[in-house]
């Protein structure tokens, strides 16, 4: 069993669509890195968060702590959001541990 | 200010010969990560380094795989002899090594086949 397990594995959504992406893992942490990564390859860190909740532009955050558990949200969803989203985590140590990732597409 | 640059950004060998692979940080950034996805998979952590020091090579293969920070120039991963299955894309990402579990910046990826 993977330490990180994200769900669904595959998405796809109408252009507009509220969209939820979850992360679950298996050990401690200090922090969680939200990722995305493009059909061409490239990866852009979307958040780190180590509590709460951070917000920026259409894509939402949250993490909760004690219940192991990350949500990735992206309100009124748009094509160029189609990519696959990947959760990793600092297990206390500066490696990151990734899921699979979740793949996401937007159809208009 | 540049991000992370990798080259080259694809790299076909045959069996056997060697690969090389360079990674520069973004300015200011002195903490150097590589990690592989192979096909398929997940991306997975390979080795850590800071300059002139690897910090964590828990993830790198123990044969045919190095790496190295030097103080001047790119960080190198190397991969001799290298088989089919080391096909897979190899990221490199860097952080500016101030605090703990940083966000860590992701380079283009470099992209090996080999035949």
């Amino acid at each position: 069993k993977n330490e990180v397990e994200q769900s669904p594995q595959n998405l796809t959504a109408q252009e507009g669509e509220f969209i939820t992406i979850n992360c679950s893992y298996s050990v401690g942490i200090s922090a969680l890195h939200w990722l995305q990564q493009h059909p061409g390859g490239g990866i852009v860190s979307l958040f780190m968060l180590s509590s709460g909740k951070k917000k920026h532009g259409r894509l939402i955050a949250t993490i909760n702590i004690q219940e192991k558990h990350s949500s990735l949200h992206i309100t009124a969803s748009h094509p160029r959001d189609s990519a696959v989203y990947i959760c990793a985590v600092f297990p206390g140590t500066d490696k990151l541990i990734f899921g699979t990732g979740t793949r996401l597409q937007v159809f208009p | 200010n540049a991000g992370v640059m990798q080259n080259p950004r694809h790299l076909v060998r045959r069996r056997g010969q060697e690969a090389r692979l360079r990674c520069s940080p973004m300015k200011g950034h002195s903490h150097v990560y590589w990690y592989r996805q192979l096909p398929e998979e997940g991306l997975k952590f390979m080795v850590y380094l800071q300059k002139e020091n690897i910090i964590d090579e828990s993830g790198m293969p123990k044969e045919r795989f190095s790496a190295e920070f030097p103080k001047e120039g790119p960080s190198i991963l190397r991969i001799q002899q290298v088989v089919r299955g080391d096909s897979a894309a190899y990221f490199c990402a860097s952080s500016p090594g101030q605090i703990l579990q940083e966000t860590q910046y992701f380079g283009p990826g470099t992209r090996l086949l080999v035949l």
